[in-house]
């Protein structure tokens, strides 16, 4: 059974502060999608990356996938209110069209 | 922009009843998934289905679940005699691609249904 653990599972920040939020497996990722969701709703998908060491920029987030695509990272500089949310990483582990596993989410919580 | 849809949003049943949840997939995507997010745990898969058939199913998905694609368009999750357990958010997702290689196994998700059982 292939986990995905996130850290932290909550932070609480400061508006205009940095932050990095972090999802490690011990297996390895065919890709990996980082969601936002919130109460209530469904995953929203923000991007997702393939290939090992590959960067992706939207905005104010940027999106970093390991070498060994067993890990990804979420940076968010200068954070916003509009920011709270509960951020999800969830990873393929084949090469077609698999489940996806589904982190425990790290929730965000960004005071004015 | 295209977007999964889900109805109702908001289902109260009681013990031993069955349901049907129904989503509408982005038109022409090809893989359709069924997830749940019991409140407070993280989202599971449940079920995938492709060329009108199950791909893959989670342990959870037994014998009293079933999902459909009737028309085309929509495709549907029926649980048959609904257990205090299965009370959840019920997320369903679907994908364009035929992944392989490179290519992206990319979901986009509903607003999912809150199944209540009482």
């Amino acid at each position: 059974t292939q986990l995905l653990e996130q850290s932290p599972q909550f932070l609480s920040i400061q508006e205009g502060e940095n932050l990095t939020v972090y999802c490690n497996s011990s297996s390895v990722f065919s890709s990996l999608q980082w969601y936002r969701q919130e109460p209530g709703e469904g995953p929203v998908l923000l991007v997702t990356v393939v290939t090992g060491g590959e960067v992706k920029k939207l905005k104010r987030l940027t999106f970093q996938f390991g070498d060994a695509r067993k890990d990804s990272s979420l940076h968010i500089t200068a954070a916003q209110p509009g920011d709270t949310g509960l951020y999800l990483c969830a990873g393929a582990f084949g090469f077609g069209n698999e489940k996806l596993t589904f982190g425990t989410g790290t929730r965000l919580t960004i005071i004015p | 922009e295209p977007e999964v849809t889900q109805t109702p949003s908001h289902q109260v049943t009681q013990m031993g009843q069955e349901v049907i949840l129904r989503c509408v997939p982005i038109s022409n995507h090809l893989y359709f998934y069924w997830y749940r997010q019991i409140l407070g745990q993280k989202v599971e898969f449940l079920v995938s289905f492709y060329n009108n058939e199950i791909s893959e199913k989670s342990e959870i998905f037994d014998d009293q679940f079933s999902v459909e694609r009737p028309d085309g368009s929509n495709f549907t999750l029926k649980i048959r005699s609904t257990k205090l357990e299965d009370s959840a958010m019920y997320f369903c997702a679907s994908s364009p691609y035929r992944a392989g290689g490179l290519a992206k196994n990319i979901q986009y998700f509903g607003a999912g249904t809150r199944l209540s059982v009482l």
